[in-house]
């Protein structure tokens, strides 16, 4: 079936580093591709969205490539800050999947000031 | 401004009370759904509703059921409470249905003693 797979579970960086979270899927299809993110004690903030190869989707200062071919989504941000740690999923919806979202098991991104 | 609302925020029941939780919407959307968030677990889909009165099982409903009269309002219902449903709930809400971006509540914190 389709799946969503985030390789890190937790990522510990300092503040102005370069952040790399890697989003894999498998789809049938040709799904769509999403980042949340999710602060703590508050519900899961849309960031972005891509639905065709090589899309790129884009939002405070984060980006993402839609890659068919390494079927691949994945996170980046040039310099981060500590206001940037919380949990962000990586998901994918498809069209036969009556509104259905398959999410990742979320990346635990700490920021060290 | 998007949002939706959950209410209450924070409730404590005994097990085999009744539980209500309410969801909101002022965007005119068609679809809602109820998730629920266990650490480790991730978001767990429970039900989705495509529109008034047409509600369709998540992967999880065992235990919950739903109810949607007007378009903007969703509820989830737990007739006669059990300790491994204490959990954060999540409602959200998207446009359509297909790999349209889903939009997430603040959350309900429900402790079921």
């Amino acid at each position: 079936g389709d799946s969503v797979t985030q390789t890190e579970g937790q990522v510990a960086l300092s503040e102005e580093d370069f952040l790399t979270i890697h989003c894999n899927y498998s789809a049938s299809g040709y799904p769509a591709l999403f980042w949340y993110v999710q602060y703590p004690g508050e519900g899961p903030q849309f960031l972005f969205r891509a639905s065709r190869d090589k899309e790129k989707g884009s939002s405070r200062g984060f980006e993402a490539t839609y890659d068919k071919g390494t079927t691949s989504f994945h996170l980046r941000k040039a310099s981060v800050q500590e206001s940037d740690s919380a949990v962000y999923y990586c998901a994918l919806g498809m069209n036969y999947n009556q509104g259905k979202l398959i999410f990742g098991q979320g990346t635990k991104l700490s920021i060290k000031p | 401004d998007m949002k939706v609302t959950q209410m209450p925020r924070y409730l404590i029941k005994r097990m085999g009370e009744n539980v209500l939780l309410e969801c909101g919407q002022d965007m005119s959307h068609e679809t809602m759904y109820w998730y629920r968030q266990d650490p480790g677990l991730g978001l767990q889909l429970i039900y989705i509703s495509y529109d008034v009165d047409s509600n369709s099982e998540g992967d999880i409903p065992k235990g919950y059921r739903v109810s949607r009269k007007k378009r903007e309002h969703f509820s989830l219902i737990l007739d006669s409470a059990k300790t491994n449903q204490t959990s954060v709930y999540f409602c959200a809400s998207s446009l359509g249905v297909n790999q349209d971006t889903q939009y997430f509540g603040p959350g309900t914190r429900l402790l079921v003693l």
